[in-house]
């Protein structure tokens, strides 16, 4: 298996809701990301955990929040989301976080809309 | 400040090379470059990689200057497979090996 997974593919949600987004890979990668990424801009990194911690929170508001419950997923909790939180999410994995010699390997994204 | 200077967009013709140019002038020693692309609706997918010499892979080739300071990514033979955004991206120690995206070049390839 050399994919990452990503559910929903698409979420449509109000201001007041709670949502989550899960992330899952089986190649035994240690470190995973979340990305989000706006129309016609690059992808922006948002966390990165290593080995099932949380290594870097890119100053991310707190209505987003990251779980890793084991080596293979990977959770992004919404909260009190505002429109402008609407964007494509991105998660990817790689072997090692601080390896710059391993690539990683994204999913297809979660398209969310917060109305 | 950007790390990583690319063109905004390029034109190919399908079935002719293509050489995509990333401009790295603050490059240090420990910097890996990386490319990366993105198609229409998928998620950025990695195509190559390399430090000091030139390296090649199924997909496309990377040759990179004597001095480091750019570095040129080679679709051998364009497909209309291959419209998408490149992301040349330089993975540094100061940032922790993150992979921080710059702006890319849109590649459009014509029939």
């Amino acid at each position: 298996d050399t994919e990452v997974t990503q559910t929903p593919k698409h979420l449509v949600m109000g201001m007041t809701n709670k949502k989550s987004l899960k992330c899952e890979q089986h190649m035994g990668h240690r470190a995973m990301y979340w990305y989000k990424q706006k129309a016609k801009k690059p992808p922006e990194l948002m966390f990165v955990y290593s080995y099932e911690k949380l290594s870097i929170n890119e100053s991310v508001p707190s209505r987003f929040s990251p779980e890793c419950p084991n080596s293979s997923l990977l959770n992004l909790h919404l909260h009190a989301l505002q429109p402008e939180d609407s964007a494509l999410y991105l998660c990817a994995s790689s072997q090692e976080d601080r390896g710059p010699f391993y690539g990683y390997t994204f999913g297809s994204g979660t398209r969310l809309t917060v109305v | 400040d950007a790390k990583t200077t690319q063109p905004n967009s390029m034109e190919s013709n399908e079935e002719e090379p293509v050489h995509l140019p990333c401009n790295h002038s603050t490059i240090s020693g420990t910097d890996y470059i990386h490319w990366y692309r993105q198609l229409p609706s998928q998620g950025p997918e990695y195509v190559i990689h390399g430090l000091t010499s030139n390296v090649n892979n199924r997909m496309a080739s990377l040759a990179i200057a004597e001095d480091r300071k750019s570095s040129t990514l080679i679709l051998h033979r364009a497909t209309l497979r291959d419209a998408a955004v490149y992301y040349c991206i330089l993975r540094d120690y100061d940032s922790g090996y993150a992979l921080n995206f710059g702006k890319g070049t849109s590649l459009l390839v014509t029939p």
